[in-house]
């Protein structure tokens, strides 16, 4: 079966600071990935996507980057964060081919201080 | 571009007593999706519709897709308490299949 991992859970950085935030598939081939950032009570902001490796496509402009650097790793980063960065971060594997949902990864909940 | 509305923004009800969401998009919809998110959770999907005026039963869950592929609903039958969290509509345009745009959720709670 198929399975998304997502770290860290949570994370408090310094304004200024880099981030790296990884996710990793696991038992699907070439899957569609994606980031989505939740803000405190809103709903979910599609960031990035990709449908293969090094292929990336990022809906809002904004201080974050996106890398698929394999088939099943998907890595959200930024050089430096700003305070409107804070928010809980979610990966996505899409589901496929047929009547199936995106899976999504636990989730990282960034504060920017 | 697409834009997925959905209300109302929170519902409070005692358990026992039904529930229901509204999702609209401003554009057509190849498909629509529901999801359940609990509070401190990650969204959990719970079902895609496809077909112009599909009904969908899920126990006491009722999803329905309009006739114009553009509004969704969900209706819960006697809320229970473990009922609880954020329910979100998600819809894919025509134009692109790759992306699911949310909605901006319901936040349901349910009083014991």
């Amino acid at each position: 079966s198929q399975t998304i991992h997502q770290w860290p859970a949570t994370l408090v950085q310094p304004v200024g600071s880099p981030l790296s935030l990884e996710c990793t598939v696991e038992g699907t081939s070439n899957p569609n990935l994606y980031w989505y950032r939740q803000a405190a009570g809103r709903g979910l902001q599609l960031l990035f996507y990709s449908v293969g490796i090094g292929q990336i496509s990022s809906e809002v402009p904004q201080n974050l980057s996106a890398s698929r650097p394999q088939d099943r790793q998907f890595i959200l980063s930024s050089k430096k964060l700003l305070l409107s960065d804070s928010g809980f971060y979610l990966c996505a594997w899409g589901g496929g081919l047929g009547p199936y949902g995106y899976t999504f990864g636990s989730g990282t909940r960034l504060t920017v201080v | 571009g697409q834009q997925v509305m959905q209300i109302p923004q929170y519902q409070h009800v005692q358990e026992g007593e039904d529930f229901t969401t509204y999702c609209n998009s401003s554009t057509t919809l190849s498909n629509i999706q529901w999801y359940k998110q609990r509070p401190g959770g990650h969204p959990v999907f719970l079902i895609q519709l496809v077909k112009s005026g599909e009904v969908k039963k899920q126990k006491r869950l009722t999803f329905q897709f309009g006739e114009a592929k553009k509004n969704s609903s969900l209706h819960i039958t006697a809320t229970q308490t473990t009922d609880v969290g954020t329910y979100f509509c998600a819809g894919k345009g025509r134009d692109s299949s790759y992306k699911l745009i949310f909605g901006s959720g319901t936040r349901l709670l349910v009083r014991p």
